[in-house]
């Protein structure tokens, strides 16, 4: 499984687009980049995946950058719900593979 | 609601003892998994199962075991428990590939272990 890397924490102002970088330089031609996010000890929840294209849901917008070495999420306004550690995996697309969690990244969101 | 349904939500125990928690993941999802989360610790991955066979396995330690039943529920069991096994632990589920959705994997709310 490809390995990514976050920053521990981030900040950012409410109403202010938050965007929380991921590097994953070791990504396998097959493998897509994923975004969970955990609210204070509840379940993780997720947010959106994309393999090479730049994605958007309601949740927020994952642009990948072309050689896919690295990933940008981006909450485009941030509300204090959005406090959460986040996570960034790369997994291969099939239920059958497993997911394994890195330390993620922390944000805060300041009112 | 994820639709995926771990319980007990709470279990308090001595060491030593034993212990199963379920998960019920959603309906039709073949994959589950199974996470610890130590206090203000990441999520720790422990074992997978797929449609009723062990799929890839993690950290897991070998007083813990776990298995996938045809009805697709899973149990998570504990033994020997020590203090340092207190932790929650989340089941997660998702669904196969070629069914129309996408393979992102939902989360129940976890159990709260705490061994005293």
């Amino acid at each position: 499984d490809a390995k990514t890397t976050q920053p521990p924490s981030m900040d950012c102002a409410e109403g202010r687009a938050a965007n929380l970088p991921c590097n994953h330089s070791t990504i396998s031609g097959n493998e897509y980049v994923y975004w969970y996010r955990q609210i204070h000890s509840q379940g993780p929840q997720y947010i959106i995946h994309g393999l090479k294209n730049n994605e958007t849901n309601e949740m927020a917008s994952l642009i990948i950058t072309e050689d896919r070495k690295s990933s940008t999420l981006i909450l485009p306004h941030a509300t204090l719900r959005d406090t959460a550690v986040y996570y960034c995996i790369v997994r291969v697309y099939s239920s059958a593979s497993k997911i394994i969690f890195g330390s993620g990244t922390r944000l805060s969101i300041r009112p | 609601d994820s639709g995926v349904t771990q319980t007990p939500k709470h279990l308090i125990t001595a060491t030593g003892q034993r212990v199963t928690l379920r998960c019920s993941p959603r309906s039709g999802d073949l994959s589950v998994y199974w996470y610890q989360q130590s206090l203000d610790q990441g999520l720790q991955f422990l074992i997978q199962y797929y449609n009723g066979e062990e799929r890839a396995k993690g950290n897991i330690l070998e007083r813990f075991s776990a298995q996938q039943f045809p009805d697709l529920h899973s149990e998570l069991n504990l033994s020997s428990l020590e203090l340092g096994d207190s932790a929650l632990y989340f089941c997660a589920s998702s669904p196969q590939v070629g069914q129309g959705m996408n393979t992102e994997a939902f989360f129940g709310q976890g159990t709260r272990l705490t061994v005293v």
